[in-house]
């Protein structure tokens, strides 16, 4: 079965320094993945998809297949940054459509 | 486009009544997933509906959950006779189509269900 990591509950750094987000995956397939952020009171969005290659807001995420790991990164956090991450996998449904599986989430805290 | 709105934000039942969540998709989707989000952990999948049709159920569970989509109106998750462990936040999400790899999927702001 699929199975998604985010061993960090809580990531405090300060202003300016380097952010990693650690998520790594289980799947028997091949993979494609996704971080999702959530802003205070706002909704879960797409922060960015590893098929894209791109950055958003800054962020970076390599796929990592020898260490099964999809961390995202960002050389100097914001403090705009602070938000709940999410890692997801997605998996193909066989009548179609796309099912997502999370990770519990990363809360980052950019502090001044 | 308000985008895919949930409502009641929140929901409080009594043990064995029934929870009606519902949905309505981005303007033009006809594509809804449900995500029950229990505390402490991530979402996880429920189902998968398009108007009319449920595609993919394999995260509901066998009894008491059911959900639908019809022609008209929003999609409804239907709890049946709550219990305590079905307090979660229940996100939809929507889409234009069956989700290509370029599509993207948009969440609802979801349903805190408190059952006491």
């Amino acid at each position: 079965a699929q199975r998604v990591t985010q061993p960090e509950k809580l990531l405090s750094v300060f202003k300016g320094a380097p952010v990693e987000l650690k998520c790594n995956y289980s799947y028997s397939g091949s993979p494609e993945l996704f971080w999702y952020v959530q802003y205070s009171r706002q909704r879960l969005q797409l922060l960015l998809r590893h098929i894209s290659r791109e950055s958003i807001k800054g962020f970076t995420a390599d796929l990592n297949k020898g260490e099964t790991s999809f961390h995202l990164k960002k050389p100097f956090a914001q403090e705009e940054d602070s938000a709940m991450y999410y890692c997801a996998l997605s998996e193909v449904l066989t009548g179609g459509g796309n099912k997502l599986t999370f990770g519990t989430g990363t809360q980052l805290k950019v502090e001044l | 486009n308000a985008g895919v709105m949930q409502n009641p934000r929140h929901l409080v039942r009594r043990r064995g009544q029934e929870a009606r969540l519902r949905c309505s998709p981005m303007k033009g989707h006809s594509h809804v997933y449900w995500y029950r989000q229990l505390p402490e952990e991530g979402l996880k999948f429920m189902v998968y509906l398009q108007k009319e049709n449920i595609i993919d159920e394999s995260g509901m569970p066998k009894e008491r959950f059911s959900a639908e989509f019809p022609k008209e109106g929003p999609s409804i998750l239907r709890i049946q006779q709550v219990v305590r462990g079905d307090s979660a936040a229940y996100f939809c999400a929507s889409s234009l189509s069956s989700w290509a790899t370029n599509e993207k999927l948009f969440f609802g702001s979801g349903t805190q269900l408190s059952v006491l």
